[in-house]
């Protein structure tokens, strides 16, 4: 079985400050995502990480893959309202069997960010 | 472009009752993945269908089936419905199986709940 563990569970700070998600595994992934998901909505697709090591920045979001394929972070800058939400990582791992593809998921990181 | 889109959105059922989920995948898709989503946790793989085929499953018993038609659409079925069956029932769709960078796109969900 394929675990993720994402830290902080929950994460309160004012506008402005800085913050760092983790998304941890004891297994390799054939590639990583990050969603964000609001209440009642599905989740939507922030990032996808292929490469071990990689840096991927999306305006004040920069996500990196760790170099062993296991491990996640998202850093963002000067947090906004609007960034508040559920943050989900996903490892995926490929099936060569069955052609297959499957999708693993953290419990997320709730993130507040107060005015 | 309509994205991956749900039906019904919410759903009351009974123990014991049976219930069919819709789901319909983002133009060019052809591969569906359903999961569930309890509350406070991360979506849980149920199974994906690819070629109107179930191709991956996760822990879920038998209880849960689903199909795919030839539009690429899909349908989850749950039998016998149990209180612990109430969550958020997520469906997801992708371009094919054999992407290395696999990205799912969610539909908004369907809220179900068991009394």
């Amino acid at each position: 079985t394929q675990l993720l563990e994402q830290s902080p569970q929950f994460l309160s700070i004012q506008e402005g400050e800085n913050l760092t998600v983790y998304c941890n595994s004891s297994s390799v992934f054939s590639s990583l995502q990050w969603y964000r998901q609001e209440p009642g909505e599905g989740p939507v697709l922030l990032v996808t990480v292929v490469t071990g090591g990689e840096v991927k920045k999306l305006k004040r979001l920069t996500f990196q893959f760790g170099d062993a394929r296991k491990d996640s972070s998202l850093h963002i800058t000067a947090a906004q309202p609007g960034d508040t939400g559920l943050y989900l990582c996903a490892g995926d791992f490929f099936f060569l069997n069955t052609n297959a593809g499957k999708s693993t998921f953290g419990d997320g990181t709730t993130l507040t960010v107060k005015p | 472009d309509a994205g991956v889109t749900q039906s019904p959105t919410h759903l009351i059922k009974t123990r014991g009752q049976q219930v069919t989920l819709r789901c319909s995948p983002k133009s060019g898709h052809d591969t569906v993945s359903w999961y569930q989503q309890a509350l406070g946790q991360g979506p849980q793989f149920i199974f994906q269908y690819y070629e109107e085929e179930e191709r991956q499953r996760g822990n879920f018993p038998d209880r849960f089936s689903g199909h795919q038609f030839p539009n690429y659409s899909s349908e989850l079925n749950v039998n016998a419905l149990l209180l612990g069956d109430s969550a958020l029932y997520l469906c997801a769709s992708s371009p094919g199986l054999a992407h290395v960078s696999y990205e799912q796109y969610f539909g908004p969900g369907t809220r179900l709940t068991v009394t």
